[in-house]
């Protein structure tokens, strides 16, 4: 149950695009495809954003998306908000019922 | 309205036992698998157990596996943690998450966790 591999952070100006990788094995991401982003603010609980690598729940804004290539994962925010500012962690099925989460990438908009 | 709410934290001595609780609300309780995930203080994001919708299908992170035991009680709305020979290492807050769709591993509702301290 090793944890996935994520950027410690990623920054970006009001307008632009920023991605965001999460990189796993062949036993996780590139096995299965039931990756999950979510957004956290400090002191909040965390806020899906994507689900099954490219699927956004109710609500999630469009420019929000998530892609995969053979063992990684990666979040694409695209027309940077300030209110995108964040922690973001991605998480992945690891078989036999597990799941892994990744280290989490903080996310600052100048 | 939807929620779960989370109680039974608080500080404990290393080798002590805490029992978590997270009573939901809002929706059907007994079609939903269940996690709970944890967070050391200024730390990510770790899952740490999940348990299908009749109880019978549990797992454990290896972190916490034989010391921490999953539960839920459908009739009471309520999905439990016991704690038991608790370490430093244990330290975070403690969330509940729904499981949007059994199976998918995606946490589309949380709790707004309960803080654990394992300390002397």
């Amino acid at each position: 149950q090793s944890a996935l591999t994520q950027p410690a952070s990623v920054s970006g100006s009001p307008g632009q695009s920023i991605t965001i990788s999460c990189t796993g094995t062949s036993n996780d991401i590139g096995y299965y495809n039931l990756v999950s982003w979510y957004q956290q603010d400090p002191g909040k609980a965390p806020k899906l954003i994507i689900y099954e690598g490219n699927k956004r729940p109710s609500g999630i804004s469009n420019r929000f998306s998530g892609s995969k290539s053979g063992n990684t994962a990666s979040l694409t925010i695209s027309g940077l908000q300030a209110e995108d500012e964040a922690d973001y962690y991605c998480t992945s099925y690891a078989g036999r019922s597990t799941l892994v989460f990744g280290g989490g990438t903080k996310l600052t908009v100048l | 309205e939807v929620q779960l709410v989370e109680s039974g934290g608080g500080l404990v001595q290393p080798g002590g036992s805490l029992r978590l609780s997270c009573v939901v609300s809002g929706f059907n309780f007994r079609s939903y698998w269940m996690h709970w995930v944890r967070q050391a203080p200024g730390k990510g994001l770790v899952w740490v157990s999940h348990i299908n919708t009749d109880g019978r299908t549990i797992t454990y992170a290896d972190s916490v596996k034989g010391r921490f035991t999953i539960s839920r009680d459908n009739a009471k709305n309520t999905l439990y943690l016991q704690m038991n020979s608790l370490r430093a290492e244990d330290t975070a807050m403690y969330f509940c998450a729904r499981d949007a769709v059994q199976g998918i591993y995606a946490f589309d509702l949380w709790g707004q966790g309960t803080m654990v301290t394992v300390s002397s």
